[in-house]
């Protein structure tokens, strides 16, 4: 089975303007979730969605959104980009049936 | 509320030597616990977990983990590092709810020296 990836790679913004990152989970895993890795504040939960659902949200501001389509592939967006918006976010997905996640390689976003 | 620490920020060895990573951990219930491996510019990979069937978990590369209750630890080993071993490793506990929300601790550096 192909890996969880990630579109796109890297990702070049501007203060104030928004992004789009996209995930593909592992076929067939119907849960996805997302993080924020920084080197300030480490690993951080987002978000995960489940058939469509959003299950949990982290302690991040409303400017971070995302969904899930029937498909399981999942979005997430960033509205009104700031500078500490810069950082490696990673898609992760799961079977439901089994206790643990498999990672995508990351979207770079740096923020300008 | 779970929560992981990890014990030390960088960790050198040379290659051939026993690799030791610690991890403390707190919980209200009997963890799930986790370790991933992320190489440079590469995302997360798991090494190993343990859901309570066995204290000691073996996983890949030669890595195991020894779960210990008492202790609140949850260590990484390895006994003989090799120069691929370098990385940054990840004590990860699971938020017990209905979610699945991964809480990670702050990472540890491996630097193996030829």
């Amino acid at each position: 089975k192909a890996g969880v990836t990630q579109t796109p790679r890297y990702l070049i913004k501007t203060r104030g303007q928004q992004v789009t990152l996209s995930c593909s989970p592992i076929s067939g895993h119907r849960s996805v979730s997302w993080y924020q890795q920084t080197p300030g504040q480490g690993l951080q939960f987002l978000f995960e969605y489940f058939s469509e659902t959003q299950r949990n949200k982290g302690n991040f501001p409303g400017r971070f959104s995302g969904r899930q389509f029937s498909n399981s592939r999942s979005e997430m967006n960033v509205s009104t980009l700031e500078l500490g918006d810069s950082a490696l976010y990673l898609c992760a997905s799961r079977d439901i049936t089994y206790n643990e996640q498999f990672f995508g390689p990351g979207t770079r976003l740096t923020v300008l | 509320a779970q929560s992981v620490t990890q014990l030390d920020s960088h960790v050198s060895v040379s290659e051939g030597t026993p690799v030791l990573l610690r991890c403390n951990y707190s919980s209200s219930y009997s963890p799930s616990l986790f370790w991933y491996v992320q190489h440079p510019n590469k995302g997360l990979q798991l090494l190993l977990k343990y859901t309570s069937a066995a204290t000691l978990v073996k996983g890949i590369n030669g890595f195991e983990a020894e779960f210990k209750k008492s202790e609140t630890s949850f260590h990484l080993t390895k006994p003989s590092a090799h120069m691929s071993d370098a990385a940054e490793y990840f004590c990860v506990v699971r938020r017990m709810d209905s979610s699945y929300k991964l809480i990670f601790g702050s990472g540890t550096r491996l630097l193996v020296r030829p």
